[in-house]
């Protein structure tokens, strides 16, 4: 079981550009989420799927945008972005909302 | 609104020595609470959670609704216990959403 898989690692955008953070899980979990971690910060939710076809909000979406159309992936779309939204980027997934959730190893995203 | 509280960015013990990490929670309900643990290069993981009352590497933490606390504890630190600590608390009302501290960095020095 590779767990949670997360790519890119490292990503230096410019401001205005778009791009897709990936986020694969092997553990066949219902749930899954998208955190970001601001330095200094805990982490925030952005978005979260309670399975494939279901996503909802966060307590910080704006500028992102998610899609599950399987069970295994949980992509995240960054459209426009901004300065804010440099930060260390974290998916999880858990079988159900009160299990245990399991972490991606992150991506480290800067926007200049 | 929930809210979790780690009062010390840093926290340097030496080996041997107890450790106590503070977490605070505001909610005046029943949360859950649970600490994560972060080693260098290593994903976040769950260490313990407050239902569980078991002991993980050494480490328990008990949970005071008199003090909203949910303190993490190590008689005696080793090296390897160094790493980043995140306190959290879920609700179980509606999205059982996590909510995070903003952890604590633990070093013990040899």
């Amino acid at each position: 079981n590779a767990g949670v898989t997360q790519t890119p690692k490292f990503r230096i955008l410019k401001i205005g550009q778009s791009m897709t953070l990936q986020c694969t899980q092997d553990m066949n979990h219902n749930y899954m989420y998208w955190y970001r971690q601001d330095p200094g910060m805990g982490l925030k939710l952005i978005y979260y799927s309670v399975g494939a076809g279901i996503t909802d909000k966060g307590e910080v979406p704006n500028g992102y945008n998610v899609s599950r159309s399987t069970t295994e992936d949980f992509p995240l779309r960054l459209e426009l972005a901004a300065p804010s939204q440099t930060s260390v980027y974290f998916c999880a997934s858990s079988y159900l909302a009160d299990y245990e959730q399991y972490f991606g190893p992150g991506t480290r995203l800067t926007v200049t | 609104a929930q809210r979790v509280t780690q009062p010390e960015k840093l926290l340097s013990v030496f080996k041997g020595a107890p450790v106590e990490l503070k977490c605070n929670y505001s909610y005046s309900g029943s949360p859950e609470l649970f600490w994560y643990v972060q080693y260098s290069r290593q994903r976040l993981q769950l260490l313990l959670r407050h239902i569980s009352r078991e002991s993980i590497k050494g480490f328990t933490a008990d949970l005071n609704k008199g003090e909203t606390s949910f303190h993490l504890k190590k008689p005696f630190a080793q090296e390897e216990d160094s790493a980043m600590y995140y306190c959290a608390s879920r609700v179980n009302t509606g999205f059982q959403k996590l909510v995070f501290g903003t952890g604590t960095r633990l070093l013990v020095s040899p």
